[in-house]
């Protein structure tokens, strides 16, 4: 597509239900990441893949916290057991080179 | 690991006027600096970026510095607009090891009319 497209654009879940936030990179970007924004703060790291693989997932911030990479494509972040200190804004970014391409995000609220 | 530390955290300027937000980074090997802008419920969009081997970079209204010896770059706005209030973030690119780029932790920008 002509962009990153993140889904769902907003998610309201009880506290300890699972959630999956879906990314569609724009094709051909081989290089993923994820990042979460919390109110009013900066970007905190998750994970990056490139292709199916992820070579670097050290800021997922607990095990509840996963992700995966299918075709070179599409990406799932699943928050296990959700906790209301998961309430962010996610972000979805996809690259060639070094330029990231971010979509505009899953605003996910625990209640 | 990289750390990027960005200042001010807020930044208020008159229509007309010039800004500038500067970052510092830890690692030295970071060989590429680039800064987005955000808009409220949108994501972060890059408006520049610079690469190590380069000192200055401009775009119209736009410029950025690298000082590769002291380990800090800046953002510069001339003649700022109302459309240029936002979210501004600067963030580093590892030379080695990790690929995914350290952001700064923004600075809010209002351009009074």
């Amino acid at each position: 597509g002509a962009g990153v497209s993140q889904s769902p654009s907003n998610k309201v879940t009880e506290k300890g239900k699972d959630v999956e936030l879906r990314c569609d990179p724009i094709s051909g970007h081989t290089a993923l990441y994820w990042y979460r924004q919390s109110l009013g703060q900066g970007l905190e790291f998750l994970i990056y893949f490139q292709g199916n693989s992820a070579p670097d997932k050290s800021g997922l911030p607990s095990d509840r916290f996963s992700a995966e990479r299918t075709g070179g494509s599409v990406s799932t972040l699943t928050i296990q057991r959700t906790q209301q200190e998961d309430s962010a804004v996610y972000l979805c970014a996809s690259s060639l080179g070094q330029s990231y391409t971010f979509g505009s995000g899953t605003r996910l609220t625990v209640v | 690991g990289e750390n990027v530390e960005q200042h001010p955290s807020t930044l208020s300027v008159q229509e007309g006027d010039s800004a500038v937000i500067k970052c510092t980074y830890s690692d030295s090997a970071s060989n590429y600096f680039p800064w987005y802008k955000q808009e409220l419920g949108k994501g972060p969009q890059l408006i520049i970026d610079i690469r190590s081997n380069v000192g200055e970079k401009k775009d119209q209204r736009i410029a950025v510095t690298l000082n590769k010896t002291a380990k800090h770059f800046s953002l510069h706005i001339t003649e700022t607009q109302p459309e240029d209030s936002a979210v501004y973030f600067c963030a580093a690119a590892p030379g080695t090891g990790r690929r995914a780029l350290t952001f700064g932790s923004g600075t809010r920008l209002q351009v009074q009319p």
